[in-house]
């Protein structure tokens, strides 16, 4: 059973280009958060989907972020015009549907941006 | 404002003896509590999660104990062992509010010396 699955792992943009983060969720879960490691700090919730739905997005910056989960694929988180404060470690969790709380995250995806 | 707040933010511990990191809450609609176990370079691992309704929770040398009234809930690593050294935070999320994000303290990095 396939745990859940980001990808990149290492991902470098320069200042001003777009980052595409992919998570792929374990098999049967069909909830997706999103959460962002700065180093050093704990990770912050940025936003909350379900297929084709987005249930909470107050943590996602307003400008420049967008994140999908359609309805077929991966969920995508989106950096538009990327810039240095964006580096960070990006994490994927999924839970089941009916234990949303217990979340499972993958390995995550490392962003400079330079 | 930190919601969940934990300490210490580092621990050195000799082999064989017992790790305790403490995290306190302020927001009183937290009911789900969590404990996640990370590696450098690796993604967040769910150890263990205590619900209010029980005071303390023990699976293998891992037990977390829960005081509602003081809003306060922490981790004991019985016998800690060298392969137990990685960061462990806390979280703590409220359940059927329609988002169920995770609430993450800062972390704590644990060092089990031979």
């Amino acid at each position: 059973n396939a745990g859940v699955m980001q990808n990149p792992r290492h991902l470098v943009r320069r200042r001003g280009q777009e980052a595409r983060l992919r998570c792929s969720p374990m098999k049967g879960h069909s909830h997706v958060y999103w959460y962002r490691q700065l180093p050093e700090e704990g990770l912050k919730f940025m936003v909350y989907l379900q297929k084709e739905n987005i249930i909470d997005e107050s943590g996602m910056p307003k400008e420049r972020f967008s994140a999908e989960f359609p309805k077929e694929g991966p969920s995508i988180l989106r950096i538009q015009q990327v810039v240095r404060g964006d580096s960070a470690a990006y994490f994927c969790a999924s839970s089941p549907p009916p234990l949303r709380n217990e979340q499972y995250f993958g390995p995550g995806t490392r962003l400079t941006v330079t | 404002q930190q919601q969940v707040k934990q300490s210490p933010q580092s621990l050195i511990v000799q082999k064989g003896g017992i790790s305790i990191i403490n995290c306190a809450y302020e927001n009183t609609a937290f009911d789900y509590f969590p404990w996640y176990q990370q590696f450098p370079g690796k993604g967040p691992a769910l150890l263990i999660a205590i619900r209010p309704d029980v005071s303390e929770k023990k699976e293998g040398r891992f037990t977390i104990s829960f005081n509602k009234s003081a809003k306060q809930f922490s981790l004991h690593i019985m016998d800690s062992q060298p392969g137990d050294s990685a960061t462990y935070f806390c979280a703590a999320a409220v359940s059927g509010a329609g988002s169920y994000q995770l609430t993450f303290g800062k972390g704590t990095k644990l060092s089990v010396i031979p």
